[in-house]
């Protein structure tokens, strides 16, 4: 069955700190597809980063860095030096297609609050 | 400003009723993505469409119905309101049309609260 799970619900760090929020993913599929979000207070959904399965290549966007092993169906998501302005509520998600239906679950996503 | 929008930014209405909700993509974008978050049910992927036709389904109920015009807005139209249905409805638009695999980056519309009691 297709699963993901974040089990940290809420993360409180000082500023500067690095934080890494974990996603654990659960798939038969070979072929599937691996996103963070961002949700700030403010409410809106921002896009930070898609995966496909067969890209294990980590990557690193500023202070924003992202880690797939699928030797432990994981893809997790630090930031360094976080700062304020990175409280939020953070998704991972996961999309597959099986026979041309596709599914795409969320975790329910990690509280980050970063105090100054 | 993403330049995606979304209208109305709310919606209040009864059991029931019939409502639609509008996304405009950003200018050059061709699919757009329905969104639901609600306190129960979380975020939950409704439906993509590209350039007018239906390119992935996820967890849309059969009450719930969206369309893309050749304008390449979209409507979601839901229908038979529950009190469960109520919760906030975000779209989304990038320019490629392959199924929720895109390269692209998701520019995510502000979203729709809907309350129906």
């Amino acid at each position: 069955a297709q699963k993901v799970t974040q089990a940290q619900t809420e993360i409180s760090v000082v500023e500067k700190e690095d934080v890494t929020l974990d996603c654990v993913y659960e798939t038969r599929d070979t072929t599937y597809y691996l996103f963070w979000y961002k949700q700030p207070p403010s409410g809106e959904l921002v896009f930070l980063i898609r995966r496909n399965s067969f890209d294990e290549q980590n990557e690193i966007s500023g202070r924003y860095s992202w880690n797939f092993q699928k030797s432990t169906s994981s893809f997790n998501f630090t930031i360094t030096a976080s700062q304020v302005v990175d409280s939020a509520v953070y998704f991972c998600a996961l999309s597959e297609a099986t026979s041309g239906t596709y599914k795409y679950i969320f975790g329910t996503g990690t509280r980050l609050k970063v105090l100054a | 400003d993403s330049g995606v929008t979304q209208t109305p930014k709310h919606l209040i209405t009864a059991t029931g009723q019939r409502v639609t909700l509008r996304c405009s993509p950003r200018s050059g974008d061709l699919s757009v993505y329905w969104y639901q978050q609600s306190l129960d049910q979380g975020l939950q992927f409704l439906i993509q469409y590209y350039n007018g036709e239906e390119r992935a389904k996820g967890n849309i109920l059969e009450r719930f119905s969206a369309q893309q015009f050749p304008d390449l807005h979209s409507e979601l139209n839901l229908s038979s309101l529950e009190l469960g249905d109520s919760a906030l409805y975000f779209c989304a638009s990038t320019h490629s049309g392959r199924a929720l695999g895109s390269t692209d980056t998701q520019y995510f519309g502000p979203g729709t609260r809907l309350t129906v009691l």
